[in-house]
């Protein structure tokens, strides 16, 4: 089936710095990523919609200029957390949708990013 | 807007219960229904999904049927196992309104003992 692949896989930085997140399509071409982000058992929420070469499309609420999203080629897509603040310590999950395929998502396995 | 109300847990359970976790939704068109489960230390994977109202999604011994006139999508499976042990999250998506976002449930931690 379709992976989706999430690196790092878990992250400490310092507060003020910032992080990226690679999200991936390992064997499928996607034009739509999703990025999530997920507080302890509590379910996803949406944090933007990106589409390959254009700029992504934020939930209201979402700060565009702490949560930089690019999503540069068919398989790649970035979520960079600038200015890192301990109140952006989360799970972030991405997820991809396969061209073609209007309904299916893939999920990505997360990263865990913790702020000292 | 569209969201998705899903019976809060933990809901625990012997092996070779009976399981229903129940799903209801709102929304504005015809959105397609989901289920998705995340195992401990893994990402959401999709379990059954339904398109149209009256429709039975199924999937490794789980079920949920699409109502349409009660809004729900109710998950089910027989005799559950100590492996089905996982987080569910019921989901909708509606392409016509929604711009294929998926709007998720709370989710459902259920765990099976032996």
């Amino acid at each position: 089936g379709a992976v989706v692949s999430q690196h790092p896989s878990w992250v400490i930085c310092k507060s003020g710095t910032s992080v990226k997140i690679e999200c991936r399509s390992l064997d499928f071409q996607a034009t739509t990523m999703f990025w999530y982000r997920q507080f302890p058992k509590q379910s996803l929420m949406l944090m933007a919609t990106s589409n390959e070469g254009s700029k992504a499309t934020y939930e209201q609420g979402v700060e565009k200029d702490k949560f930089l999203i690019n999503h540069a080629s068919l398989t790649l897509s970035t979520l960079t957390v600038t200015s890192a603040h301990p109140e952006d310590s989360s799970f972030y999950i991405c997820s991809a949708r396969d061209f073609g395929d209007t309904l299916e998502q893939y999920f990505g396995p997360g990263t865990r990013l913790t702020v000292t | 807007g569209d969201s998705v109300t899903q019976m809060e847990g933990p809901v625990t359970l012997s092996e070779e219960a009976f399981l229903t976790i129940n799903c209801t939704y709102t929304a504005t068109g015809y959105p397609s229904l989901f289920w998705y489960v995340q195992y401990p230390g893994e990402g959401l994977q999709l379990l059954l999904k339904a398109t149209k109202a009256d429709d039975k999604g199924s999937n490794k011994g789980f079920e949920a049927t699409y109502r349409k006139e009660t809004t729900s999508f109710h998950l089910e499976k027989g005799s559950v196992q100590v492996s089905d042990s996982a987080v569910y999250f019921c989901a909708l998506s509606d392409p016509g309104t929604g711009g294929f976002k998926t709007i998720f449930g709370a989710g459902t931690r259920l765990f099976v003992k032996a």
